[in-house]
């Protein structure tokens, strides 16, 4: 089974400071991984995503996510934060030659101007 | 630009009724899946299509069924409507052989 724990309900920063919000995740296998955001009452959006090659992958907006397999992470970062970036954000993993996403929890992320 | 449609973005219905939900998508895509998104829960998966006519059963499947007879479109049925089934609902679809999956903007459904 696999499975995607979001550590953090909620992720408060100052617009302008680093963002980071945590993921780590269980499969068997190969992960792919990925980063949703959901603004109010819309859908999902697909940030990045994490297939394999280079550990740092670069996504929408300005984020980027870092996977590490020793620690079993995918956490995403953002340099510098903005107000618009506050959304609910969701990490996600699928085993390589499955079609099943499984979605963490959800970490709602609020940037304070 | 990719665009997945669900065919309402808020519905109410009684207990008992028999609920459908559309979901379309533009873009050519072999695989289509229903979610359900509740607050702390996250996403979860109640149905998939990978392809015309093909379907299979997601971790939440109870209560639910499905219906693929185009390409496009992927239809999801609530059989009986119950309380616990509001939730808000999220349609994707993805290419075979690619990776992402990309969604619609959701269907808020209250039955009471």
């Amino acid at each position: 089974a696999q499975s995607v724990a979001q550590p953090e309900d909620q992720v408060n920063v100052a617009e302008g400071n680093p963002l980071t919000v945590k993921c780590t995740y269980s499969v068997s296998g190969n992960p792919y991984l990925f980063w949703y955001v959901q603004y109010p009452n819309r859908g999902l959006q697909f940030l990045l995503k994490y297939i394999t090659g280079d550990n740092l992958v670069k996504g929408s907006y300005g984020f980027e996510a870092e996977f590490n397999k020793s620690q079993t992470s995918f956490h995403l970062k953002k340099p510098s934060a903005l107000v618009s970036d506050s959304a609910l954000y969701f990490c996600a993993v699928r085993a390589s030659g499955d079609y099943k996403l499984s979605f963490g929890a959800g970490t709602t992320v609020t940037v304070r101007a | 630009d990719v665009k997945v449609t669900q065919s309402s973005r808020y519905l109410v219905k009684r207990t008992g009724e028999k609920v459908f939900l559309e979901c379309v998508q533009d873009m050519d895509h072999e695989n289509m899946f229903w979610y359900r998104q509740d607050p702390g829960l996250g996403l979860r998966l109640i149905y998939f299509s990978y392809d015309v006519k093909m379907k299979e059963k997601g971790d939440i499947p109870e209560g639910y069924s499905v219906s693929r007879e185009k390409k496009e479109r992927f239809s999801l049925i609530l059989e009986s409507a119950s309380t616990n089934q509001t939730s808000m609902y999220l349609c994707a679809g993805g290419a075979r052989g690619t990776y992402e999956q990309y969604f619609g903007p959701g269907t808020r459904l209250t039955v009471t």
